[in-house]
C-alpha cells in the first residue's frame, strides 16, 4: 500500500492564480480530509468528505473547493490564490469517522 | 473536545525511555486520548490512543491515570529518529471528524 499520497510536493503561485492539490489513498478509506498548517501552529481542518459524492466544510473553508467523485481521490482547489493561503497542506484519510486518521506527506504552497 | 496541556519541549537521551505528559483535566467520559507525532516537514503520524485502560503497541505505551485527567506517552527506547513534535489530542469518537492539534511537545533525542 502506498497509503496517502499528495502531489505536488511544492508549488509556487502568483496571487490570483488557481490550482488543484491532489490527494489519493489506496486503503479504501471512506473518510478523507484536508488540513492546513501554518508556521508554529497546529493543523486546521479545511474540508472533509465522508464518502464519494459527499463533502462538508471544516474550520477554514473559505477560498477552497473540494469534490469527491471517487473513493480514492479528494482534490483541493484554490480558485484564486492569496498570500494568506501560503501554508503546508496535508491530506488525511480514515476507515470511518471514529477511526484513526492517516496523513499524507504534505504539499508546501507559496503564494506570492 | 477537552483542552490538553503539554510541556512545550523536552530532551531525552538516546536509548533511554521518554515520558511525555499530557493534562486533560476537563476530559469527559466518552472522550479518547490520542497521540500523534510530526517529524520535521512530514505529515502527522498516528502513535496510539486509549479510553481508560493502558495501551501498548509497537511504537509506544500510553498510561492513563485512574481519574483520566492526565496521561503519559512512553517511548521505551528513544532513538534519534524519534525527534519530533508530539501532540496529545482528546477527542470524542463521534460524528465530529476534526482532530484539534494544539502546540504539542517538541521532543529532542540527543546522542
Amino acid at each position: 500500500n502506498a497509503g496517502v499520497t499528495q502531489t505536488p510536493k511544492f508549488q509556487v503561485l502568483k496571487t490570483g492564480q488557481s490550482m488543484t492539490l491532489q490527494c489519493a489513498q489506496d486503503m479504501n478509506h471512506e473518510y478523507m480530509s484536508w488540513y492546513r498548517q501554518d508556521p508554529g501552529m497546529g493543523l486546521r481542518l479545511i474540508h472533509y468528505s465522508v464518502g464519494a459524492g459527499i463533502t462538508d466544510q471544516g474550520e477554514v473553508p473559505n477560498g477552497y473547493n473540494v469534490s469527491r467523485s471517487t473513493t480514492e481521490d479528494f482534490p483541493l482547489r484554490l480558485l484564486s490564490a492569496a498570500p494568506s493561503q501560503t501554508s503546508v497542506y496535508f491530506c488525511a484519510s480514515s476507515l470511518g469517522v471514529q477511526e484513526t486518521q492517516y496523513f499524507g506527506p504534505g504539499t508546501r504552497l507559496l503564494v506570492l | 473536545d477537552a483542552k490538553t496541556t503539554q510541556p512545550p519541549s523536552m530532551d531525552c537521551a538516546e536509548g533511554r525511555a521518554a515520558n511525555l505528559p499530557c493534562n486533560h483535566s476537563t476530559i469527559s467520559g466518552n472522550e479518547y486520548v490520542y497521540w500523534y507525532r510530526q517529524i520535521h516537514s512530514q505529515g502527522p503520524q498516528y502513535i496510539i490512543h486509549g479510553l481508560k485502560n493502558n495501551e501498548t503497541n509497537e511504537m509506544a505505551s500510553l498510561i492513563i491515570t485512574e481519574d483520566r485527567k492526565s496521561s503519559t506517552l512512553i517511548l521505551p527506547h528513544a532513538t534519534l529518529r524519534d525527534t519530533a513534535v508530539y501532540y496529545c489530542i482528546v477527542r470524542v469518537r463521534s460524528n465530529d471528524y476534526k482532530l484539534s492539534f494544539g502546540a504539542g511537545t517538541t521532543v529532542t533525542v540527543r546522542a
